[in-house]
């Protein structure tokens, strides 16, 4: 596709619930992150794949959090057992290479867990 | 550890004016590269300027541009001309050999009239 694409926009979660969120990135990007950005803050890191591999996973917050990119392509973040510090919005960014390029980012789902 | 510092929560600024934004940031890395990233209420991030460490001199995009200070590890946005469509939060961000972004926590523009 054209950009970064994020679905859903927007997730309410019962606590406790199980979701999963679901980045496409630009086509041929080998490089994707996931950041978590809480209301009034900046983004902050979460974890980063460089195609399948997911290369580092130092920021997720717990082991409720858990993300994959089987094929190099599509990723998806789940959160197991919803909580409510988890209510932020949750971005992905793709980058063509790994280093020296420019990232670009989805529009970001907004998960709010009641 | 690396951090980003943007001091101002919030700026205003006049039609056709310029403003200036301020980011302080800390790495132990000589190489490494810094973000300005403008944020509409959409929540996409879109680049709006970048600035490799090992270059003196300061990047120009239009009417964007930084004040790189490597000494004092500075690295300020100034908008010339400010239109109502800059109005958005602006974020600072460091890239260093990890690849991830280390993000500020943001100044609100806002645009008059």
């Amino acid at each position: 596709g054209a950009g970064v694409s994020q679905s859903p926009r927007y997730k309410v979660a019962k606590r406790g619930q199980d979701v999963a969120l679901r980045c496409d990135p630009i086509s041929g990007h080998v490089s994707l992150f996931w950041y978590q950005q809480a209301l009034g803050q900046g983004p902050e890191f979460l974890t980063y794949f460089q195609n399948e591999a997911q290369l580092d996973k130092s920021g997720l917050p717990s082991d409720r959090f858990f993300a994959e990119r089987p094929e190099g392509s599509v990723s998806t973040l789940k959160i197991q057992r919803t909580q409510q510090e988890d209510s932020a919005v949750y971005l992905c960014a793709s980058r063509i290479g790994t280093a020296n390029t420019e990232a670009f980012f989805g529009q970001g789902t907004r998960l709010t867990v009641v | 550890a690396q951090t980003v510092t943007q001091s101002q929560p919030e700026m205003s600024v006049q039609e056709a004016e310029t403003v200036t934004l301020s980011c302080t940031y800390d790495t132990s890395e000589s190489d490494y590269y810094l973000f300005w990233y403008k944020q509409p209420p959409s929540r996409q991030m879109i680049l709006v300027i970048r600035q490799e460490a090992y270059k003196q001199q300061n990047a120009t995009e239009n009417r964007f541009s930084v004040n790189f200070q490597k000494a004092a590890k500075s690295f300020s946005l100034k908008i010339s001309d400010s239109q109502l469509g800059d109005a958005a939060m602006y974020f600072c961000a460091l890239m260093d050999s990890s690849y991830k972004l280390i993000f500020g926590s943001g100044t609100r523009l806002l645009v008059r009239p």
